[in-house]
């Protein structure tokens, strides 16, 4: 069965900082996702990742993969309190179905 | 707004009682899930459905569980007898069959329950 796990479950940043979450999973897929969730709101995509080495940037977040560590990375550069939110990955597993499994979160908080 | 809708966004209910959520996703998007999440944790896979047929259900999915999509476009989503564990958020999210390079998922803003 396939497990995904994530680290830190909570980062307290100061404001111009950097930092980075990982995303570790358990099982080959064949993509990766980032969302973003705002308290008590739904997810909102970030990046999609398809092959090892695949690099996506969008403002201060960066997502990386690599398929051969089963690992992946959102690294934040010079946080801003906006960026507060909780974010999580998720693997595609199940072959057609494209189901999605999804690590615990990491609770991001930025401080001023 | 052409995004995936959900309707109740918010459901209070005695236990025992039964409950339906419906959700609507993006038009012609062939691919329909649902998921549940609790507080503090990642949603979890409940269900899918391509255009009306139920692929897939998880064991998450008791047999109080219920999920259907008549015409391939809304879906519904039941539970019957419900019990306090139940209390989530339910999400539904949709994505198109075509391309498949991506298979990105569209989530609803969810319909919360609570089970008294």
């Amino acid at each position: 069965e396939l497990k995904v796990e994530q680290n830190p479950l909570f980062l307290s940043m100061q404001e111009g900082k950097n930092y980075t979450i990982y995303c570790n999973y358990s099982t080959t897929s064949d993509r990766l996702y980032w969302y973003r969730q705002d308290p008590g709101k739904s997810l909102e995509s970030l990046f999609v990742l398809l092959s090892n080495g695949a690099v996506k940037q969008e403002g201060r977040l960066m997502a990386s993969l690599d398929t051969k560590a089963r690992l992946s990375t959102l690294h934040i550069t010079a946080a801003v309190h906006d960026l507060s939110a909780t974010y999580f990955c998720a693997v595609a597993y199940g072959g057609a179905t494209n189901k999605l499994i999804f690590g615990t979160g990491t609770l991001l908080a930025v401080q001023p | 707004d052409t995004g995936v809708s959900q309707n109740p966004r918010h459901k209070i209910t005695k236990r025992g009682q039964n409950v339906t959520f419906r959700c609507d996703p993006i038009s012609e998007h062939n691919r329909l899930y649902w998921y549940r999440q609790t507080l503090g944790q990642g949603p979890e896979f409940l269900t899918y459905f391509q255009n009306e047929a139920q692929l897939e259900k998880s064991r998450l999915l008791s047999d109080r569980f219920s999920a259907e999509r008549p015409k391939g476009s809304f879906s519904t989503l039941e539970i019957q007898r419900t019990e306090q564990g139940d209390s989530a958020m339910y999400l539904c999210a949709s994505s198109p069959l075509r391309p498949a390079l991506y298979n990105e998922q569209f989530f609803g803003p969810g319909t919360r329950l609570t089970v008294l």
